[in-house]
């Protein structure tokens, strides 16, 4: 079964600093997709990740992947309140049954 | 605007009624589609995984009969609650993969189902 683990679950932390987000998971995949969600909407694709070693960037999130450790960071540099969401990596799995599976989210709140 | 819509955005409906749900993606075909539930504060997590066509791949724990799913063209895939009870109450999202195999996917906006 595969298994999306992102961590924190919960982050809090002032404007201005700098955080990174962690999502690990179990199976072989070279797609790895972030997504922003806010309160009772769907959600805003961010980033796709496509190959080991990918690394996008849009404005102050930065993305990467690591396909051998199947791991993948969203970095927040200098952080400002308009950020303040709950995050998703989701793993696309093509190979056989297709699946695109759901780490358990990152709520982040960016004080001022 | 959006590629991928849902309707309805709401519903309310009595326990024991049924209630469909539709998503369509809107100027493309969507081979495969995904449905999620999403229950307040958590992840979205997987229901099944529908190809037009074909009969849906239904996650573990997933009940068939209830939650039935029909991808009859490339347009468009449906999710019918039946017998809905007050713990089937969410947020239902869809989500369509534009063309076979890609990595191109949209996401509905997401139906709020409420069971009274």
């Amino acid at each position: 079964e595969l298994k999306v683990e992102q961590n924190p679950l919960f982050l809090s932390m002032q404007e201005g600093k700098n955080y990174t987000i962690y999502c690990n998971y179990s199976t072989t995949s070279d797609r790895l997709y972030w997504y922003r969600q806010d309160p009772g909407k769907s959600l805003e694709s961010l980033f796709v990740l496509l190959s080991n070693g990918a690394v996008k960037q849009e404005g102050r999130l930065m993305a990467s992947l690591d396909t051998k450790a199947r791991l993948s960071t969203l970095h927040i540099t200098a952080a400002v309140h308009d950020l303040s969401a709950t995050y998703f990596c989701a793993v696309d799995v093509i190979q056989g049954a297709q699946k695109l599976v759901f780490g358990q989210g990152t709520r982040l709140t960016i004080n001022p | 605007g959006a590629v991928v819509s849902q309707h309805p955005s709401r519903v309310i409906c009595k326990s024991g009624t049924s209630v469909k749900i539709e998503c369509r993606s809107l100027d493309f075909q969507a081979t495969t589609m995904f449905w999620y539930r999403q229950f307040p504060k958590q992840s979205l997590m997987l229901m099944a995984t529908s190809n037009e066509g074909s009969k849906a791949t239904y996650e573990q724990g997933v009940e068939k009969d209830k939650f039935l799913i029909n991808h009859a063209s490339l347009t468009l895939s449906t999710l019918t609650v039946t017998s809905a009870h007050p713990e089937d109450s969410s947020f239902y999202i869809c989500s369509a993969r534009k063309g076979a195999l890609t990595n191109t996917i949209y996401f509905g906006e997401g139906s709020w189902l409420t069971v009274v």
